[in-house]
């Protein structure tokens, strides 16, 4: 593994049902981020975690949780998807969190439709 | 709150310059990223800006003016595979990034 992998690398997901997207880097980094891009909007970031331990709410948390049980690993859980979460999803790490110089290096992405 | 704007898509032509523009308000401020996206592929780190002025890297330049609220990405020397999306981002007070919905660069023959 290098950098950021996430699996998987679409889906497609029936409404309803239980969702979750992986997140694994080897850069040590100590903070982590979901975002979701969707057409004609900017990334929008989910939750996130400045360490292993903790995790924060971003600007559109509703539908999604997270955990941070170690500092490699950020899954991203829908509960039960809906057609608005169709999107595409990025993970992202940076080596710490909560520093103005603070770079994020970015996952490949999953591609989610929920039908 | 915060707002950040971009223009949604731009041409240019090969071996020519490009200026892709950014302006945003935003009550905190702890500088300006550009990234740059490939269709179907992931953001990737451009620039950094904190003060005010020029960062220059290689053929990619980055420009910041925060009392007018304002930068730019130059590319210079074009190249087919600058085609891509060019996208600002500011970190807030927060030290959370907030996106703006990118620039499509379309560059041609």
């Amino acid at each position: 593994i290098a950098g950021i992998t996430q699996a998987p690398t679409s889906q497609i997901l029936a409404a309803g049902r239980r969702m979750t997207l992986r997140c694994t880097q080897d850069m040590r980094h100590n903070a982590m981020y979901w975002y979701r891009q969707d057409l004609g909007l900017g990334l929008r970031l989910i939750h996130y975690s400045n360490t292993a331990g903790t995790t924060g709410k971003g600007e559109v948390p509703d539908g999604y949780s997270v955990s941070r049980a170690n500092t490699d690993d950020f899954p991203l859980t829908l509960a039960s998807a809906v057609p608005s979460q169709t999107s595409v999803y990025f993970c992202a790490s940076s080596e710490s969190g909560g520093l103005a110089t603070d770079t994020q290096y970015f996952g490949p992405g999953t591609r989610l439709t929920v039908l | 709150g915060q707002n950040i704007d971009q223009p949604t898509e731009m041409t240019a032509t090969e071996g020519a310059i490009v200026q892709i523009n950014c302006t945003y308000q935003t009550s905190g401020f702890n500088g300006l990223f550009w990234y740059q996206q490939h269709a179907g592929e992931a953001p990737t780190f451009l620039s950094y800006n904190v003060l005010d002025g020029l960062e220059e890297k290689g053929r990619f330049s980055s420009f910041l003016s925060r009392s007018k609220g304002y930068s730019y990405l130059l590319l210079k020397e074009l190249q087919m595979k600058d085609s891509a999306s060019y996208l600002c981002a500011l970190m807030d007070s927060n030290y959370q990034l907030i996106w703006g919905a990118g620039t499509k660069l379309i560059i041609k023959p």
